[in-house]
């Protein structure tokens, strides 16, 4: 059972148009919802993360839209640029479990083009 | 960058063999986790810990086991390694609190031949 489904498997984009990734969860209880980013042969590093009370959180370049009725969340980047290019990941966890591990989507591989 | 370090960071081994992977965290937090990376799956759970001595199951633990004796020292052992367990690993830290950001290794590629 996939508990976050994320769309789409990869995204081509301009260099300055707007990326836009969706996710959707099945688990209510999930509270936090990061967006992480991965480089090739790195890590996923934690790009920006909301919680259910607000429906919007902007850092710079990119915005996260919650919408918890709906139990979907999407990433946006603005004015995307070539080092954007990267595979990105939706997450959720409850945090009142005791051990916020993550949930995962299956990722989307992004490649901003010039 | 967050004071983690996996070892190895490239393996291949033989179908049967154990094999254990090595986090080593300079952080000192509390909660320690081990995930796997393969194309089409994302990054999923395989065991975490939220405390010396304490440990848990995730999504996809047939096969592995982990131990965690010191707070920065958290090891996942494939008890007999099997060509499905070909995959990246990545070991994961974070503190105590909702919402806490979880930092990442920079992965071990394993390869069982």
């Amino acid at each position: 059972q996939q508990q976050v489904k994320q769309s789409p498997q990869s995204l081509i984009v301009q260099k300055g148009g707007i990326s836009i990734i969706n996710c959707a969860y099945e688990n209510t209880a999930f509270d936090y919802f990061p967006w992480y980013q991965q480089f090739p042969g790195k890590g996923p590093a934690l790009l920006i993360a909301i919680r259910p009370d607000v429906s919007e959180k902007k850092e710079g370049r990119f915005t996260i839209s919650f919408n918890k009725s709906a139990k979907q969340f999407s990433l946006h980047i603005m004015d995307s640029q070539p080092g954007d290019s990267a595979t990105y990941f939706c997450a959720a966890s409850i945090g009142g479990a005791g051990s916020y591990q993550l949930t995962f989507g299956k990722g989307t591989k992004l490649s901003v083009i010039p | 960058d967050a004071g983690i370090t996996q070892s190895p960071r490239h393996k291949v081994t033989e179908t049967g063999t154990p094999v254990t992977l090595r986090c080593h965290q300079t952080e000192n937090h509390r909660y320690m986790y081990w995930y796997r990376q393969d194309p089409g799956h994302g990054l999923r759970l395989i065991h975490y810990s939220y405390g010396v001595k304490d440990t848990d199951k995730g999504e996809v633990s047939d096969g592995y086991s982990v131990s965690r004796s010191k707070t920065e020292d958290f090891l996942l052992t494939l008890e007999s390694a099997t060509s499905s367990q070909t995959s990246v690993y990545f070991c994961a830290i974070s503190d105590s609190g909702v919402g806490t950001e979880a930092f990442f290794g920079q992965g071990t590629r394993l390869t069982v031949v």
